[in-house]
């Protein structure tokens, strides 16, 4: 059973501070990973890809993949209120055609 | 703005009621996916088109038809659906089709679907 766990919410981080999101998966054939943001009854929006390991920044988002330890993480810099909502962490492998989204994790950044 | 296109963006309807969803991409993907979302949960897939043909279908209740018309088109027929069948249904496309690729998937705004 190929599964993506996140760890679990809500969280809450004061404006201004980093916010850290974290992900393991289960398959190691994982090849891509994702990572969502999804705003109450909006649907999911692409916020970062990252397919080798190490670390990718995206103005004040950084994903960072460790495929040994089949960790992925994102990093939020200054979080905003902007930011509050859900992170949605996905993967997908070459031996399938689908992307497995882990449960999410309420993100709450307080002004 | 969304480059997948859903319609319509709310919907009620009654159990013995026939009605479609509409998604429809001009990105030239090759990869369509329907998936459910409930509340506070995960999107849940339910049906993937590559190259217009119908790759995976996660043990969907035969109520929901899939159709795939042309590469930029993708329909989701619905009968007879139960209230638990209420959530918001997403339509998403990628660039690549088949086993292969690692582009992400884009979603369209989605479908509020409810039954009476």
């Amino acid at each position: 059973q190929k599964e993506v766990e996140q760890n679990s919410g809500p969280l809450s981080v004061p404006e201004g501070a980093i916010a850290s999101l974290n992900c393991t998966y289960s398959d190691r054939g994982s090849q891509s990973f994702f990572w969502y943001r999804q705003y109450s009854g909006k649907s999911p929006e692409l916020i970062m890809s990252i397919y080798s390991n190490g670390d990718k920044e995206d103005g004040r988002f950084t994903a960072q993949l460790n495929k040994a330890s089949q960790y992925v993480s994102l990093l939020i810099r200054d979080s905003q209120p902007s930011d509050s909502a859900t992170y949605l962490c996905a993967v997908k492998g070459w031996s399938y055609d689908k992307v497995i989204f882990g449960p999410g994790t309420s993100l709450s950044v307080i002004p | 703005d969304t480059e997948v296109t859903q319609t319509p963006k709310h919907l009620v309807m009654g159990m013995t009621n026939k009605k479609s969803l509409k998604c429809e991409q001009h990105m030239g993907h090759r990869a369509m996916y329907w998936y459910k979302q409930k509340a506070k949960k995960p999107p849940e897939l339910m049906f993937v088109y590559s190259y217009e043909k119908l790759s995976i279908n996660e043990s969907v209740p035969s109520r929901f038809s899939p159709e795939c018309p042309n590469s930029s088109l993708l329909n989701l027929h619905l009968h007879a659906l139960q209230p638990e069948d209420s959530a918001l249904y997403l339509c998403a496309s990628s660039p690549e089709g088949g086993n292969v690729g690692n582009q992400p998937q884009h979603f369209g705004d989605g479908t509020r679907l409810s039954i009476l």
